[in-house]
Order: structure tokens, then sequence, then C-alpha cells
């Protein structure tokens, strides 16, 4: 079936440090791959999406490239922020099927 | 800005009592999906419905939990009898079906159950 698959975290970073957070999926092809991000407190909201193959989406200094020869989707910043911490969710589309978040990656950023 | 409303945001209520959990999706959207998030168990997909009819319940537990979309501009999630194992943080999503569209979540519900 049709899924993505991030890495696990919890994720530690010093301010300023590069991020990668890893996503994958298996899909005959969804049209478009989301990032939601979830600050303490308060409810998922999209960071970005990619609309198609190749495709980069980026917003708050986030990048996610949609590659189809590694069917990956990873989110990554060159520059973290405190205010970054948070749990990141790689997702497909709002669709025709249910979308499964699980647990998403932590990420902590040490002042 | 058009957003998903729920309410409320928090309840805190002894075991055994009946919870009501209300989302008011945005307008013109056709599907609301609920999920259930612990820290243990990440953010679990309780029910979802499209255009008001119910299409997936399997993750929801039977016995205890309903949901129910009355209209269009409100789902409801239901728990009675509410035990300690039901205190988590409920969430609301809408959206359209098909294309390249994104779920939109309320505030969540902080449920404590005591």
């Amino acid at each position: 079936g049709n899924s993505v698959t991030q890495m696990e975290g919890p994720v530690t970073l010093s301010e300023e440090a590069f991020l990668t957070i890893n996503c994958t999926y298996t899909a005959t092809g969804y049209p478009s791959l989301f990032w939601y991000v979830q600050y303490p407190g308060e409810g998922l909201q999209l960071l970005l999406k990619a609309t198609k193959a190749d495709d980069k989406g980026s917003n708050k200094g986030f990048e996610a490239t949609y590659r189809k020869e590694t069917t990956s989707f990873h989110l990554e910043k060159g520059s973290v922020q405190v205010s970054d911490s948070a749990v990141y969710f790689c997702a497909p589309p709002f669709g025709a099927s249910k979308i499964i978040f699980g647990s998403g990656t932590r990420l902590s950023i040490r002042p | 800005d058009a957003r998903v409303t729920q309410t409320p945001r928090h309840k805190v209520t002894e075991m055994g009592q009946e919870v009501t959990m209300r989302c008011q999706p945005i307008l013109g959207h056709n599907t609301v999906f609920w999920y259930r998030q612990t820290m243990m168990q990440g953010l679990e997909l309780l029910a979802y419905f499209r255009n008001r009819a119910p299409l997936d319940d399997s993750g929801m537990p039977k016995d205890r939990f309903s949901a129910e979309m009355p209209d269009a501009t409100l789902a409801t999630l239901k728990i009675q009898p509410s035990e300690p194992r039901d205190s988590a943080v409920y969430f609301c999503a809408s959206g359209l079906t098909g294309g390249n569209t994104e779920a939109f979540f309320g505030q969540g519900t902080r449920l404590t159950v005591v």
C-alpha cells in the first residue's frame, strides 16, 4: 500500500546546526507530499509542500525536494533556531484515503 | 482566516462521566478526521467522515466512543463512560478530498480523566 516513513526521533541539535529529517514514501505516485509542524500546545500546521516530482517546497528557512529517483522528501534547514523546536510530520495528500501521521519526529534545539 | 474550531480547549472530568468534544470544520470542506495524540502512541486516527458519512472508525474503541456529523458545520466525538486511559489531546482536521490538498487542524481538546 501507499505510505510514508519518517525518521524516528527525538533529534537534539545545537542552535545554528544543520538539520535533516528523513522521509521516504512508497507509492504508485503521490500527486504531492507535505511536511507539517506542531509547536508545543498547538495543532499541526502545514510547513511546506511539493506538488510534483523534482518540485521543492520551502518555508521559514526549511526546504524539501520531492525526489522520485530515491522516493524521498527529506526536510532540511541550514541553521536551526531554538524556535524550531517542535514535532515534524511527513504526510501524503489529504486525498481519497485516511492520513496516518504516526509519532512524527520531535526536534529540540539547544541554545 | 478560515480555521477549524474545537471546543472545549480543555476538559477535566471524573471517570465514568460522559465527554463530548465538538469540531467546526472549515466551511466548504467535505472531509473531517478525528485524531488522538499521546506521548506513547503519537497521533492516532480515530475516525473520518466524507460528506458527513462515516468512512472509517476502526481506530476507535466502539464500546465507549462514538463520532457523528449532525450537519456539515459540526462534528462530535463522544466518550461514554470516560476512563483515565482516555486522557489525551484530541484533534479534529478538515480538508477537501482529491488533488494536492492539505489537512487543516484545530487547536485540539486536552482531556484529563481523573
